[in-house]
Protein backbone atom coordinates (compact mmCIF):
# COMPACT_ATOMS: atom_id res chain seq x y z
CA UNK A 1 0.00 0.00 0.00
CA UNK A 2 1.25 3.63 -0.57
CA UNK A 3 0.80 4.46 3.37
CA UNK A 4 1.15 3.33 6.74
CA UNK A 5 -1.51 0.79 7.73
CA UNK A 6 -2.38 -0.33 11.16
CA UNK A 7 -5.02 -3.10 12.12
CA UNK A 8 -7.11 -3.48 13.82
CA UNK A 9 -8.45 -0.01 13.52
CA UNK A 10 -10.89 -0.99 16.71
CA UNK A 11 -10.11 -3.03 19.24
CA UNK A 12 -12.38 -4.07 22.64
CA UNK A 13 -11.13 -5.82 25.23
CA UNK A 14 -11.54 -6.55 28.93
CA UNK A 15 -9.40 -5.43 31.54
CA UNK A 16 -6.71 -7.96 31.95
CA UNK A 17 -6.16 -9.76 28.42
CA UNK A 18 -3.44 -9.41 25.83
CA UNK A 19 -3.98 -7.40 22.90
CA UNK A 20 -1.72 -7.01 19.84
CA UNK A 21 -1.41 -4.08 17.53
CA UNK A 22 0.08 -4.32 14.30
CA UNK A 23 1.62 -1.56 12.22
CA UNK A 24 2.67 -1.52 8.62
CA UNK A 25 5.08 1.20 7.56
CA UNK A 26 5.76 2.22 3.99
CA UNK A 27 7.63 -0.26 1.72
CA UNK A 28 11.45 0.87 2.29
CA UNK A 29 11.36 2.83 5.67
CA UNK A 30 13.84 1.95 7.88
CA UNK A 31 12.65 4.19 11.26
CA UNK A 32 9.39 3.25 12.57
CA UNK A 33 7.64 5.00 15.89
CA UNK A 34 4.78 4.23 17.88
CA UNK A 35 2.62 6.68 19.84
CA UNK A 36 -0.60 6.74 22.38
CA UNK A 37 -2.92 9.80 21.78
CA UNK A 38 -5.42 9.92 24.63
CA UNK A 39 -8.60 11.13 24.21
CA UNK A 40 -8.25 15.41 23.61
CA UNK A 41 -4.32 15.19 24.12
CA UNK A 42 -1.51 14.95 21.77
CA UNK A 43 0.22 11.75 20.51
CA UNK A 44 2.90 10.67 23.43
CA UNK A 45 5.96 9.64 22.16
CA UNK A 46 6.12 5.80 23.17
CA UNK A 47 9.03 3.52 21.44
CA UNK A 48 11.09 3.79 17.96
CA UNK A 49 12.97 1.54 15.70
CA UNK A 50 15.61 1.84 13.32
CA UNK A 51 15.43 -1.26 11.63
CA UNK A 52 15.03 -4.28 13.88
CA UNK A 53 16.55 -2.63 17.17
CA UNK A 54 14.49 -0.78 19.76
CA UNK A 55 16.69 2.71 19.39
CA UNK A 56 14.49 4.76 22.32
CA UNK A 57 11.76 3.32 24.43
CA UNK A 58 11.74 5.29 26.97
CA UNK A 59 8.29 6.22 26.53
CA UNK A 60 6.55 3.12 27.05
CA UNK A 61 4.90 3.73 30.47
CA UNK A 62 5.63 0.53 31.88
CA UNK A 63 6.90 -3.07 31.55
CA UNK A 64 3.38 -4.72 30.59
CA UNK A 65 4.21 -2.65 27.09
CA UNK A 66 6.51 -4.25 24.77
CA UNK A 67 7.14 -3.60 20.66
CA UNK A 68 8.78 -5.70 18.12
CA UNK A 69 9.97 -5.14 14.41
CA UNK A 70 11.66 -8.70 13.89
CA UNK A 71 12.43 -7.96 10.52
CA UNK A 72 12.70 -4.44 10.13
CA UNK A 73 9.79 -3.93 8.32
CA UNK A 74 6.25 -4.80 10.42
CA UNK A 75 5.78 -3.90 13.80
CA UNK A 76 3.94 -5.45 16.57
CA UNK A 77 2.74 -3.64 20.35
CA UNK A 78 2.16 -5.70 22.23
CA UNK A 79 0.12 -4.78 25.98
CA UNK A 80 -0.45 -7.55 28.81
CA UNK A 81 -2.80 -7.15 31.43
CA UNK A 82 -4.63 -4.22 29.84
CA UNK A 83 -6.03 -1.60 32.11
CA UNK A 84 -8.83 0.64 31.45
CA UNK A 85 -6.03 3.81 31.98
CA UNK A 86 -4.54 1.81 28.29
CA UNK A 87 -7.76 2.94 26.16
CA UNK A 88 -6.75 5.69 23.81
CA UNK A 89 -5.65 5.54 20.35
CA UNK A 90 -2.52 4.41 19.32
CA UNK A 91 -0.39 5.89 16.31
CA UNK A 92 2.25 4.53 14.15
CA UNK A 93 4.36 6.25 12.13
CA UNK A 94 7.23 5.95 9.88
CA UNK A 95 10.11 7.71 7.84
CA UNK A 96 13.02 6.78 5.68
CA UNK A 97 15.86 6.69 8.32
CA UNK A 98 15.38 8.61 11.96
CA UNK A 99 15.81 12.50 12.94
CA UNK A 100 16.44 14.16 9.64
CA UNK A 101 14.71 16.58 9.23
CA UNK A 102 14.22 15.92 5.38
CA UNK A 103 11.80 12.73 6.18
CA UNK A 104 8.96 13.12 7.19
CA UNK A 105 7.21 11.09 9.42
CA UNK A 106 3.79 9.47 7.72
CA UNK A 107 1.59 8.49 10.15
CA UNK A 108 -1.25 5.51 9.91
CA UNK A 109 -5.03 6.13 10.89
CA UNK A 110 -4.19 4.26 14.71
CA UNK A 111 -5.95 1.73 16.38
CA UNK A 112 -8.36 3.02 19.01
CA UNK A 113 -8.47 0.26 21.96
CA UNK A 114 -10.74 0.25 24.69
CA UNK A 115 -10.60 -1.94 27.87
CA UNK A 116 -13.63 -2.36 29.34
CA UNK B 1 12.56 18.02 29.62
CA UNK B 2 11.36 19.33 26.40
CA UNK B 3 7.15 20.92 26.86
CA UNK B 4 5.00 22.35 24.22
CA UNK B 5 1.54 24.17 25.07
CA UNK B 6 -0.94 25.02 22.82
CA UNK B 7 -3.31 27.84 25.03
CA UNK B 8 -6.26 27.97 22.45
CA UNK B 9 -8.13 24.39 23.03
CA UNK B 10 -10.96 25.52 20.02
CA UNK B 11 -10.78 27.96 17.65
CA UNK B 12 -12.99 29.19 14.94
CA UNK B 13 -13.09 30.67 11.62
CA UNK B 14 -15.37 32.24 8.72
CA UNK B 15 -14.39 30.14 5.20
CA UNK B 16 -11.86 32.46 3.30
CA UNK B 17 -10.66 34.44 6.56
CA UNK B 18 -7.72 34.29 8.07
CA UNK B 19 -6.61 32.52 11.59
CA UNK B 20 -3.60 32.17 13.33
CA UNK B 21 -3.12 29.04 16.01
CA UNK B 22 -0.45 29.57 18.94
CA UNK B 23 2.18 27.61 20.05
CA UNK B 24 4.93 27.95 23.12
CA UNK B 25 7.75 25.67 23.93
CA UNK B 26 10.12 25.41 26.70
CA UNK B 27 13.81 24.13 25.77
CA UNK B 28 17.35 24.50 26.93
CA UNK B 29 18.78 23.12 23.32
CA UNK B 30 19.72 25.82 21.07
CA UNK B 31 19.14 24.02 18.07
CA UNK B 32 15.61 21.88 17.41
CA UNK B 33 12.79 21.51 14.74
CA UNK B 34 9.25 22.51 15.56
CA UNK B 35 5.99 21.33 12.93
CA UNK B 36 2.52 22.02 12.77
CA UNK B 37 0.67 18.45 12.10
CA UNK B 38 -2.74 18.45 11.04
CA UNK B 39 -5.16 15.63 12.27
CA UNK B 40 -9.08 15.73 10.29
CA UNK B 41 -11.16 13.13 11.91
CA UNK B 42 -10.04 10.39 9.97
CA UNK B 43 -7.30 10.46 12.54
CA UNK B 44 -4.48 10.41 10.28
CA UNK B 45 -1.77 13.03 11.36
CA UNK B 46 -0.78 15.16 8.97
CA UNK B 47 2.82 16.99 8.01
CA UNK B 48 1.42 20.85 7.03
CA UNK B 49 4.76 22.92 7.89
CA UNK B 50 8.36 22.79 9.59
CA UNK B 51 10.76 25.02 10.82
CA UNK B 52 14.72 24.77 11.72
CA UNK B 53 15.59 27.04 14.86
CA UNK B 54 18.62 27.65 13.04
CA UNK B 55 17.03 29.58 10.28
CA UNK B 56 15.99 32.89 10.86
CA UNK B 57 13.11 33.35 8.04
CA UNK B 58 9.68 32.12 8.68
CA UNK B 59 8.79 28.82 6.76
CA UNK B 60 6.23 28.95 4.08
CA UNK B 61 3.54 26.30 2.47
CA UNK B 62 0.95 27.92 0.34
CA UNK B 63 -1.74 29.09 2.62
CA UNK B 64 -0.12 28.06 5.53
CA UNK B 65 2.96 30.35 7.44
CA UNK B 66 4.48 30.35 11.45
CA UNK B 67 5.72 33.37 13.03
CA UNK B 68 8.82 31.63 14.32
CA UNK B 69 9.52 33.76 17.70
CA UNK B 70 12.91 32.06 19.03
CA UNK B 71 13.91 33.99 21.98
CA UNK B 72 9.78 34.14 22.93
CA UNK B 73 10.20 30.39 22.08
CA UNK B 74 6.69 31.08 20.11
CA UNK B 75 5.78 29.17 16.98
CA UNK B 76 2.23 30.27 15.66
CA UNK B 77 0.82 28.82 12.23
CA UNK B 78 -0.91 31.11 10.35
CA UNK B 79 -3.82 29.69 7.50
CA UNK B 80 -4.95 32.51 5.42
CA UNK B 81 -8.08 31.93 3.06
CA UNK B 82 -9.34 29.80 5.18
CA UNK B 83 -11.09 26.58 3.85
CA UNK B 84 -13.50 24.04 5.03
CA UNK B 85 -11.08 21.28 4.43
CA UNK B 86 -8.79 22.94 7.03
CA UNK B 87 -11.36 21.60 9.89
CA UNK B 88 -9.34 19.53 12.11
CA UNK B 89 -7.10 19.33 15.25
CA UNK B 90 -3.47 20.71 15.11
CA UNK B 91 -1.28 19.99 16.74
CA UNK B 92 2.46 21.94 17.73
CA UNK B 93 5.34 19.72 18.01
CA UNK B 94 9.17 20.00 18.86
CA UNK B 95 12.09 18.13 17.78
CA UNK B 96 15.31 18.04 19.42
CA UNK B 97 18.61 18.45 16.93
CA UNK B 98 19.61 14.62 17.42
CA UNK B 99 18.96 11.39 15.67
CA UNK B 100 15.74 9.87 16.87
CA UNK B 101 13.36 12.00 15.43
CA UNK B 102 10.99 11.46 18.47
CA UNK B 103 8.56 14.29 18.88
CA UNK B 104 7.03 16.13 21.59
CA UNK B 105 3.36 17.54 20.95
CA UNK B 106 1.37 20.15 22.29
CA UNK B 107 -2.06 19.24 23.52
CA UNK B 108 -3.70 20.60 20.16
CA UNK B 109 -6.25 22.98 18.99
CA UNK B 110 -9.63 22.33 17.24
CA UNK B 111 -10.20 24.83 14.23
CA UNK B 112 -13.40 24.85 12.69
CA UNK B 113 -13.78 26.40 9.73
CA UNK B 114 -17.51 27.68 8.91
CA UNK B 115 -19.19 28.87 5.48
Amino acid sequence: GAGVSQTPSNKVTEKGKYVELRCDPISGHTALYWYRQSLGQGPEFLIYFQGTGAADDSGLPNDRFFAVRPEGSVSTLKIQRTERGDSAVYLCASSLQAGWLTDTQYFGPGTRLTVL
Amino acid sequence: AQTVTQSQPEMSVQEAETVTLSCTYDTSESNYYLFWYKQPPSRQMILVIRQEAYKQQNATENRFSVNFQKAAKSFSLKISDSQLGDTAMYFCAFMKHENTGKLIFGQGTTLQVKP
